[in-house]
């Protein structure tokens, strides 16, 4: 059974530092891995998207990787803004069209 | 083209009473997943279903659940007789499949909030 692990579980940071989420899961036999973001009392928003033969996902300030072996992946966000702050939530989807397995997620604050 | 619609936005319940959760997948899209988010948890897989047809519901409580994706409208998820722990953010999200194409990222709908008093 797949699972998927967020640390840290809350985080704050000063606006404009570098910071890195970690996710790992626990079986490396995965289709593709999504990083989403998760406003409060609102839905998840998909970042980026990184498929099981990809190494590294780029969109803006955020960077997310992938080692499939060692069953990790990290998102990277740089310059970090204050509208940056919410849960981000690090998701695995282990066939072709299948579910997708969730962290608990990390709690990012960032004070101007 | 919209995102994911789900409605309502917020449900409040009795025990006892039946919950109906309606989702409008994006245009286009065939397949669509029930997620279930339960306070302080992070969101659990309940079920995925593509037009007419039930794919997996491995994530489904036994009891009372059941869900639906007609030929037309929306996908329904039915919560019969609710009780207090069903109070959740219940969130649909949609796909799109082409064979052979390897994007499938998955749309979230804004959620329904359920609140079983």
């Amino acid at each position: 059974k797949q699972e998927v692990t967020q640390i840290p579980a809350a985080l704050s940071v000063p606006e404009g530092e570098n910071l890195v989420l970690n996710c790992s899961f626990t079986d490396s036999a995965i289709y593709n891995l999504q990083w989403f973001r998760q406003d409060p009392g609102k839905g998840l928003t998909s970042l980026l998207l990184i498929q099981s033969s990809q190494r590294e996902q780029t969109s803006g300030r955020l960077n997310a990787s992938l080692d499939k072996s060692s069953g990790r992946s990290t998102l990277y966000i740089a310059a970090s803004q204050p509208g940056d702050s919410a849960t981000y939530l690090c998701a695995v989807g282990e066939t072709s069209g299948s579910r997708l397995t969730f962290g608990e997620g990390t709690q990012l604050t960032v004070n101007p | 083209n919209a995102g994911v619609m789900q409605n309502p936005r917020h449900l409040v319940r009795r025990r006892g009473q039946e919950a109906r959760l309606r989702c409008s997948p994006m245009k286009g899209h065939s397949h669509v997943y029930w997620y279930r988010q339960l306070p302080e948890e992070g969101l659990k897989f309940m079920v995925y279903l593509q037009k007419e047809n039930i794919i997996d519901e491995s994530g489904m409580p036994k009891e009372r659940f059941s869900a639906e994706f007609p030929k037309e409208g929306p996908s329904i998820l039915r919560i019969q007789q609710v009780v207090r722990g069903d109070s959740a953010a219940y969130f649909c999200a949609s796909s799109i499949y082409t064979p052979g194409h390897s994007q499938e990222t998955q749309y979230f709908g804004p959620g329904t909030r359920l609140l079983v008093l």
